[in-house]
């Protein structure tokens, strides 16, 4: 298996621009998680997903952001107007229940 | 919510020597407890991990240590090889998936 696929790798936007991060997990995981790190906060997680129902989405930091998983091979966040303080690395992650936990390699976002 | 304390913050050693980081948590009941090594433009990959039921585990040259009364666990590498530098997490959690990571540690190995 290619392991955990995010896209975009890398994402510069403006301010009030909807920003779509996309990521496929691992063929067979059950659970998905979105996780956000940056220097100040370190890793966060947002949300996560068991066979592609929200479970936990209290860390979501507020309205502007969403996360979907229409099947169990896709998910989306999305983050709807972007704003500065949004910059950071956002990963995806993937796994069995009580299993490892497979991160992707992340997508960086840039807000300016 | 879990409270992950780790340190040090920075950690530079000598190929060869051994390097310790050390973490706290406040929730006693987590019964879950991973290190994550993450290396530069890349996700966070497990390097071994621990459960409650256990006080010590090893994989060749890493090794973690659990103390549940003192709700405190250690990463020990051990003959440090330039390949360990990286940011180190440790984490923990009472269900194995909402896991709260700790700061990270960066380990440089000096040659």
């Amino acid at each position: 298996d290619a392991g955990v696929i995010q896209s975009p790798r890398h994402e510069v936007t403006e301010m009030g621009q909807e920003v779509t991060l996309r990521c496929k997990p691992i063929s067979g995981h059950d659970y998905l998680f979105w996780y956000r790190q940056t220097m100040m906060r370190g890793l966060e997680l947002l949300i996560y997903f068991n066979n592609n129902v929200p479970i936990d989405d209290s860390g979501m930091p507020e309205d502007r952001f969403s996360a979907k998983m229409p099947n169990a091979s896709f998910s989306t966040l999305k983050i709807q107007p972007s704003e500065p303080r949004d910059s950071a690395v956002y990963f995806c992650a993937s796994s069995f229940s009580n299993g490892e936990l497979f991160f992707g390699e992340g997508s960086r976002l840039t807000v300016l | 919510g879990e409270n992950v304390e780790q340190h040090p913050s920075t950690l530079s050693v000598q190929e060869g020597d051994s390097a310790v980081i050390k973490c706290t948590y406040s929730d006693s009941a987590s019964n879950y407890f991973p290190w994550y090594k993450q290396e530069l433009g890349k996700g966070p990959q497990l390097i071994i991990d621990i459960r409650s039921n256990v006080g010590e585990k090893k994989d060749q040259r890493i090794a973690v240590t659990l103390n549940k009364t003192a709700k405190h666990f250690s990463l020990h590498i051990t003959e440090t090889q330039p390949e360990d530098s990286a940011v180190y997490f440790c984490a923990a959690s009472f269900n194995d998936y909402k896991l709260s990571f700790g700061a990270g540690t960066t380990v440089t190995v000096r040659a």
